[in-house]
């Protein structure tokens, strides 16, 4: 089945210490989105790229950066994690002709 | 500006009984809407949408939603909850002018047994 994976599901790093949550899809979509969620919150959009081009939002801190190497593969790295950065992290995709977005089952990130 | 509204942040149902999930919306234009569901520690699902046509859209799981233009309003509805319907659930109006979708603040259903 088509689908959107995300790696690991779990993630536990330290106060400050690089982390890289990955994601892929075989929807072969053109558009990918980075959401963090913090618990019982609606998912926040950090940044999302059409095919190669990269949209940042106004208010994601300059701590998280993406990559996307290829049309399957999206990275969210985390420079330098603080408490504040524990969340759900999910990752999306979408076929530009259409609007709806279809989710990875997230990354549960925790910071100690 | 855009917004969705979602005035119930809980709702409680019992098992085989009605539902409706309430969401308003604020869009200039045509709203392209979305219903998602998400259980927990879980990613989001795509319960249904609506682009255009039929007000009445059908969705996954026995889910239905109703579009009202005149209310702004796209409420989603199940005839029979069943006790796995336990979950939040998400209201979601997408911009036709760039590639997002604005979330509401979720509802979260629980089911009486």
């Amino acid at each position: 089945d088509a689908m959107v994976i995300q790696n690991p599901r779990y993630q536990v790093t330290q106060f400050g210490k690089p982390v890289t949550l990955s994601c892929s899809q075989t929807l072969n979509h053109n558009v990918m989105y980075w959401y963090q969620q913090k618990s019982s919150q609606a998912p926040k959009l950090l940044f999302h790229y059409y095919d190669k081009d990269f949209n940042n939002e106004a208010d994601t801190p300059d701590n998280f950066q993406s990559r996307r190497p290829n049309t399957s593969f999206c990275f969210l790295d985390i420079r330098s994690p603080g408490l504040g950065d524990a969340a759900m992290y999910l990752c999306a995709t979408r076929d530009s002709r259409f609007y709806e977005q279809y989710f990875g089952p997230g990354t549960r990130l925790t910071v100690t | 500006a855009q917004s969705v509204t979602q005035p119930d942040i809980h709702i409680t149902v019992s098992e085989g009984a009605s539902l409706e999930l309430r969401c308003n919306y604020s869009y200039g234009a045509t709203p392209y809407l979305f219903w998602y569901v998400q259980s927990p520690g879980q990613g989001l699902q795509l319960l249904l949408k609506y682009f255009s046509g039929d007000t009445l859209v059908q969705g996954i799981k026995g889910f239905e939603a109703e579009f009202k233009r005149s209310q702004s309003s796209f409420n989603l509805r199940k005839p029979s909850v069943h006790w796995s319907d336990a979950a939040e659930y998400f209201c979601a109006v997408g911009r036709n002018r760039d590639d997002k979708i604005i979330f509401g603040k979720g509802t979260r259903l629980h089911i009486l047994p």
